[in-house]
């Protein structure tokens, strides 16, 4: 069965710091899917992005950035220039499954602490 | 505005009741899932359904029952509550799969439900 880990449990940095959040997914299936979501104090999480195991290409959307490495199965999250609202439980998630239901596994999910 | 509501945000019940907790979205979607997220184990799939009256265990369906009669609502319930099923309990939907990979999830804001 798939396993998603996320080794950290919380993060605490200081306003402007680079961080990174690490996802490794466990699997024997070549084809998966990976996904980031971020669930502020508020508790709705909120999707960020959608990853193939088959594109290695690594992705920007502003200050936040995904590396994904097949060799390694992991796909880790980095925030540029860090800020205060980025403050919230940030989960990994993976599935191979295409069938109607499309499943998801989490982790267990890192809670960063940005200080002003 | 993509919508997931749940019934309630916070729910106190005594041990042996039955609970029911509702979910609504206003995005026409086929799936709607169920979650539990307890510290450090991240989210946790309960039931998931992919239509109307359609239903499937995930991995945790012990001492739950779902109740899907239209294809807006999907009622999560606890036939006799118990101590150890206090918890977040989270609602998402989704579109299927499509043949590039799966949807993301929509959730809702959460229910705390505490079982005294």
């Amino acid at each position: 069965a798939q396993k998603v880990t996320q080794a950290q449990t919380e993060i605490s940095v200081v306003e402007k710091e680079d961080v990174t959040l690490d996802c490794v997914y466990e699997t024997r299936d070549t084809t998966y899917y990976l996904f980031w979501y971020k669930q502020p104090p508020s508790g709705e999480l909120v999707f960020l992005i959608r990853r193939n195991s088959f594109d290695e290409q690594n992705e920007i959307s502003g200050r936040y950035s995904w590396n994904f490495q097949k060799s390694t199965s992991s796909f880790n999250f980095t925030i540029t220039a860090s800020q205060v609202v980025d403050s919230a439980v940030y989960f990994c998630a993976g599935t191979e499954d295409l069938g109607a239901g499309n499943m998801l596994t989490f982790g267990g999910g890192t809670r960063l602490m940005v200080k002003p | 505005d993509v919508k997931v509501t749940q019934s309630s945000r916070y729910l106190v019940k005594r041990t042996g009741e039955k609970v029911f907790l509702e979910c609504v979205q206003d995005m026409d979607h086929e799936n709607m899932f169920w979650y539990r997220q307890d510290p450090g184990l991240g989210l946790r799939l309960i039931y998931f359904s992919y239509d109307v009256k359609m239903k499937e265990k995930g991995d945790i369906p012990e001492g739950y029952s779902v109740s899907r009669e239209k294809k807006e609502r999907f009622s999560l319930i606890l036939e006799s509550a118990s101590t150890n099923q206090t918890s977040m309990y989270l609602c998402a939907s989704s579109l299927p799969p499509r043949t590039s990979g799966p949807n993301e999830q929509f959730f809702g804001p959460g229910t705390r439900l505490t079982v005294l």
